[in-house]
């Protein structure tokens, strides 16, 4: 079954604002990863993060894996227009046969209001 | 460098007919994988392949079937489409000591009636 919940998820924005979204789990991973999908295209890589408590920027993107393995936010600054899109989170448990294997939440859908 | 494409775009089908997804990257990739998206439930794992030759069923696997003949290609088949198929098909590929960091292609959405 589903194991992550994403929230918010929608967010209506106005351009300038800043923006923050969570991903929890109810079991631990040691993998954890937010990926990007524009309308109409496949899924891009923003930010991979692989140590407990690992703080990450990517441009005006940051995120943090949390200290219980259980949880991460991502937050965008100052947003713009081509932000619009949705954004998931992802996790695995990284070692032995776990081959990249992701379960992915379910998204939190971003609007940016000009 | 086109990275990831995937072939058809779109594709409308009839309950009980077959078809085939192609799937081909030239980053000369290792591992590749079959997703699905429907509304509301992120993506799924269908199968996956770790090199050429070889594959393996993922999360959602039923009613799927799977080829890698050639590295820079994976293929899906769907024998007999349902209409619980239509749906949006992605495919990815990674470098295996990357294995999470996936490249995605822009996606076949196929439609069964």
């Amino acid at each position: 079954g589903q194991q992550l919940n994403q929230s918010p998820q929608s967010m209506f924005i106005q351009e300038g604002e800043d923006v923050s979204m969570n991903c929890t789990s109810s079991s631990i991973f040691n993998t954890w990863l937010w990926y990007k999908q524009d309308p109409g295209e496949g899924p891009v890589l923003l930010i991979a993060l692989y140590k407990a408590g690992e703080l990450t920027s990517n441009g005006r993107l940051t995120a943090q894996f949390g200290i219980t393995r259980k949880d991460s936010f991502l937050n965008i600054s100052a947003s713009i227009p081509s932000d619009v899109g949705i954004y998931f989170c992802a996790v695995a448990n990284a070692g032995g046969t776990s081959y990249g294997k992701l379960t992915f939440g379910q998204g939190t859908i971003l609007t940016v209001h000009p | 460098n086109a990275g990831v494409t995937q072939t058809p775009k779109f594709r409308v089908l009839k309950t009980g007919q077959s078809m085939t997804l192609l799937c081909a990257q030239d980053m000369n990739h290792e591992y590749m994988y079959w997703y699905r998206q429907d509304p509301g439930m992120g993506l799924r794992l269908i199968h996956y392949s770790v090199g050429e030759g070889t594959t393996a069923k993922g999360e959602v696997p039923d009613g799927y079937n799977v080829s890698r003949l050639k590295k820079q290609n994976f293929l899906l088949g769907l024998e007999s489409a349902a209409p619980s198929q239509t749906s949006v098909y992605f495919c990815a590929s990674s470098y295996g000591l990357a294995a999470y960091e996936q490249y995605f292609g822009p996606g076949t959405r196929l439609t069964v009636t």
